[in-house]
């Protein structure tokens, strides 16, 4: 596909439980990002990562919440032991090289957690 | 801190009118990116404009332009002979090449346009 593919588009979890969202970034591109967004507000930045450099986790809200991405490419937000407070669209961008290149933006995971 | 602040949550314009988007940011980086996104009630992020630290000129895209102020720290988007389909969220950006391209957001306008 041309775009950035986030999957699953709505997830429905209970409290408690473990999820994982993936996000497919456009082929080639070096920066990946995740963001959540709560209803009706910005985005929260999460996770950055940035060719083999470590990524900057610094937007982590607690260590219930890691991600991976491998070889360079698909990346995976898990959420363990998942809260009401994490239920919001979940979005996920990727970036080409360059210092004036725009991220791409996925469609977003809708999280609700019951 | 607030990196990107964007002081309007609210905004309202005419049909055809121009109107202009705050976003100020704070940053002691010297090389830095400056984006504006449009998010419509679908979801999307649809990127409008970009403009790089250095560059000197105005960075415009259509009807969009960005003022670009370097000394006040602001990025104000100006969107001219508005559109009943400009009505959507609008959210600044920062990317900081000395934090490694982390790109922050700010908490965004919404804009409503009126007929």
């Amino acid at each position: 596909g041309a775009g950035v593919s986030q999957s699953p588009s709505n997830k429905v979890t209970e409290k408690g439980k473990d999820v994982e969202l993936r996000c497919d970034p456009i082929s080639g591109h070096t920066a990946l990002y995740w963001y959540r967004q709560s209803l009706g507000q910005g985005l929260e930045f999460l996770i950055y990562f940035q060719g083999n450099s470590a990524p900057d986790k610094s937007g982590l809200p607690s260590d219930r919440f890691s991600a991976e991405r491998t070889g360079g490419s698909v990346s995976t937000l898990t959420i363990q032991r998942t809260q009401q407070e994490d239920s919001a669209v979940y979005l996920c961008a990727s970036r080409p090289q360059g210092p004036d290149t725009e991220a791409f933006f996925g469609q977003g995971t809708r999280l609700t957690v019951v | 801190a607030q990196k990107i602040t964007q002081t309007q949550p609210g905004m309202f314009v005419q049909e055809k009118e121009a109107v202009t988007l705050d976003c100020t940011y704070d940053t002691s980086d010297q090389s830095y990116g400056l984006f504006w996104y449009k998010q419509p009630s679908s979801g999307e992020m649809i990127f409008l404009i970009y403009q790089g630290s250095y560059d000197e000129q105005n960075a415009t895209e259509g009807r969009y332009s960005l003022n670009f102020q370097k000394a006040r720290k602001s990025a104000n988007l100006v969107i001219s002979a508005s559109q009943l389909g400009d009505s959507a969220m609008y959210f600044c950006a920062m990317r900081e090449d000395n934090q490694g391209g982390k790109l922050i957001f700010g908490q965004g306008t919404e804009l409503s346009v009126k007929p």
